[in-house]
């Protein structure tokens, strides 16, 4: 069965203190691996897709990168509005469709 | 900047009811995605709809639930009998492309099955 565990759970900083999200997963033919950003009482929205080891994307303060067994998600000088939940999710095919595992997030937390 | 539209945003309801969810994609999107996050608990995948009918669908999607595209500009989620472990957030997306997971989510329903 396909698994993306996230870690941590929850995640403090101070605005400019930089860190790293993970994303791990076991899965049996990644089609693509992706991270959204979750406000509360919102959908997620789409940040980047990563599809093979080695990839990295980049979008202002972020950048992602990717192996055979994990994604980063890398925060560089956070600002209090890259405060929400980050999710991860894989792609992966099943019985000739495909099909998109979540994981549990990462809340993050930039304190002024 | 377009975005999808979900309606109602609250919904409660009795067990055993039926409800429908209704979404207004991106309009030159062509693949509707619902999906449900139960509080707490990961976001999950029910349902894609591509050319007017359903293209993937999951385990949680079963006999109770259907979809529809019933004009050019919505499209719906009906659960036929509600169960207490319905309750969650439903999400609408949408994209332009198959195979991709760059969705457009709507802000979502949240149903309350009392």
């Amino acid at each position: 069965e396909d698994q993306v565990t996230q870690s941590p759970e929850a995640l403090r900083l101070q605005e400019g203190e930089s860190s790293s999200l993970n994303c791990s997963y076991t899965v049996s033919g990644l089609r693509g691996l992706f991270w959204y950003r979750q406000d509360p009482g919102k959908g997620p929205e789409f940040l980047f897709t990563l599809y093979s080891a080695g990839e990295e994307k980049e979008k202002e303060r972020l950048k992602a990168t990717l192996t055979k067994k994990e994604s980063f998600l890398h925060i560089t000088a956070p600002k209090p509005e890259d405060s929400a939940t980050y999710l991860c999710a894989v792609r992966t095919p099943l019985k000739g469709y495909q099909k998109v595992t979540f994981g549990t997030g990462t809340k993050l937390q930039v304190i002024p | 900047e377009p975005e999808v539209t979900q309606t109602p945003s609250h919904q409660v309801t009795q067990m055993g009811q039926e409800v429908i969810l209704r979404c207004v994609p991106i309009s030159n999107h062509l693949y509707f995605y619902w999906y449900r996050q139960i509080l707490g608990q990961k976001v999950e995948f029910l349902v894609s709809f591509y050319n007017n009918e359903i293209s993937e669908k999951s385990e949680i999607f079963d006999d109770q639930f259907s979809v529809e595209r019933p004009d050019g500009s919505n499209f719906t989620l009906k659960i036929r009998s509600t169960k207490l472990e319905d309750s969650a957030m439903y999400f609408c997306a949408s994209s332009l492309q198959g195979g991709t997971e760059k969705l457009f989510f709507g802000s979502g329903t949240q149903l309350s099955v009392l």
